[in-house]
């Protein structure tokens, strides 16, 4: 997990309610990534980022929204469009975009919807 | 569609005992591979990766995977687990012609149960 931080580790959210997931990385990577986790399934990518002021839809973006006003900075918006939000979010961030970089990851931020 | 297949949901292993993870995939061309580890209410820790070259790679703490193309396979294995190894263990695989990001496909993960 070093060098990529997520907070908080747990949210609790009511319905109705947008909610904004914290991820910051000090490893100076271009791209970033938010992924989300549920179980017995695999990691679905939400957004991404190559670069700063730029990001891109994932597979399932419905219901999220990003932004990247910073390098170190990645947040994500989960707001109340988004039909069933209870999951665990991961972000990752990479050197670059080039095929052979590693994705690293960050602890990850665990969403309830109440 | 591109798709990585973990076919097994639980490995149960005995400690000091060999253990495989299997991980097939169904991605054209010659993706680049890649295992990762996750522990309970943790992020995914990178273990190993397969890009060219040998068809056994060695990675992060003890474990190596087997590259094999024709099975279009990706096999994690470790000679001797220990019961730290339990953990959740995700197979995922980068095409190389992805759209120009660095897209990872993921398998559902297997769960990797050592016991004493």
């Amino acid at each position: 997990d070093g060098g990529i931080t997520q907070s908080p580790k747990y949210l609790f959210r009511k319905e109705g309610q947008n909610v904004t997931l914290s991820c910051e990385q000090n490893l100076n990577h271009d791209a970033m990534y938010w992924y989300r986790q549920d179980p017995g399934q695999g990691l679905r990518l939400i957004y991404y980022s190559q670069i700063v002021n730029d990001f891109q839809k994932g597979d399932i973006a419905e219901g999220y929204s990003v932004s990247r006003e910073k390098k170190e900075s990645f947040p994500l918006t989960v707001t109340s469009a988004q039909k069933n939000p209870t999951a665990f979010y991961l972000c990752a961030s990479s050197i670059g975009v080039t095929s052979t970089d590693t994705q690293y990851f960050g602890p990850g931020t665990r969403l309830t919807v109440l | 569609a591109q798709s990585v297949a973990q076919p097994e949901d639980q490995v149960n292993v005995a400690e000091g005992n060999p253990l495989t993870v299997k991980c097939t995939y169904s991605v054209s061309g010659n993706p680049y591979l890649f295992w990762y580890v996750q522990y309970p209410n943790r992020g995914l820790q990178f273990l190993l990766k397969y890009i060219t070259g040998d068809n056994l790679v060695k990675g992060s703490y003890g474990f190596e995977a087997e590259f094999n193309k024709s099975q279009t396979s990706f096999h994690l294995k470790k000679p001797s687990a220990l019961v730290s190894d339990s953990a959740l263990y995700f197979c995922a695989v980068r095409p190389r012609f992805s759209g120009g990001y660095n897209k990872l496909i993921f398998g559902a993960g297997t769960r990797l149960a050592v016991h004493p």
